[in-house]
């Protein structure tokens, strides 16, 4: 079955810094999800990319679809202490959505 | 607008018991999904409502989980007998069909139920 690994699995991170999580399917997507969740509360959609190549930013956020559509990358430049939280990839195929296995971020102050 | 909601928030039963979940999609939402999230790792499909029928229940890990969708509307997801590796968060979602919503697929997550088997 479709399976989507995200790296890193944690990363800390001093406030200012950037952050970059990978997101890998092992099969062809019709398009990826980012979801965010809080310590403590549940997924809240981010932003979906759909086109090959895909690049979307959303302020600080920017969320990039691979060529080949089987994989996806999100980057935070200069992080604050709101972007605490596991941030999930989710690889659409036709009606099911499979979720990555997320990247926890923790940024110190 | 009425978001997802889940009942209980949070259920702590003993092995062998039964707990049944409750997830309410917003209100005109086709697809309902119930996912798990163990120890804080990933996010596991369980099953997928379009409507009342079951599109997809390859991620349900075995005969002790049952979940039923009648009318098309609020879902249940039974566990009976409990066992301790049933213990996690259970998260429902819901999403329209084929039609995006601003643009997106997105999926609404409920607040999720915490489940405890001691």
């Amino acid at each position: 079955g479709q399976q989507v690994m995200q790296i890193p699995q944690y990363q800390h991170v001093q406030e200012g810094e950037d952050f970059t999580t990978y997101c890998n399917s092992s099969t062809t997507l019709s398009n990826i999800q980012w979801y965010k969740q809080r310590p403590g509360g549940h997924p809240v959609f981010l932003i979906q990319l759909v086109k090959s190549g895909e690049v979307k930013k959303q302020k600080r956020l920017t969320f990039q679809f691979g060529e080949a559509k089987k994989n996806s990358s999100l980057h935070i430049t200069a992080t604050q202490t709101t972007d605490v939280g596991t941030y999930f990839c989710a690889g659409r195929g036709y009606q099911k959505v499979t979720f990555g296995t997320g990247t926890k971020l923790q940024v110190i102050p | 607008e009425a978001g997802v909601t889940q009942f209980p928030s949070h259920s702590v039963i003993e092995k062998g018991q039964t707990v049944t979940l409750r997830c309410d999609p917003i209100s005109g939402h086709d697809n309902l999904y119930w996912y798990r999230r163990v120890m804080g790792k990933e996010i596991k499909f369980l099953l997928h409502f379009v409507k009342e029928s079951k599109q997809d229940e390859s991620g349900m890990p075995n005969n002790r989980f049952l979940a039923e969708r009648t009318g098309g509307t609020y879902s249940t997801l039974k566990v009976q007998p409990a066992e301790l590796e049933d213990s996690g968060v259970y998260f429902c979602a819901s999403s329209q069909v084929g039609v995006y919503r601003v643009g997106t697929g997105e999926l609404f997550f409920g607040e999720g139920s915490r489940l405890t088997v001691l």
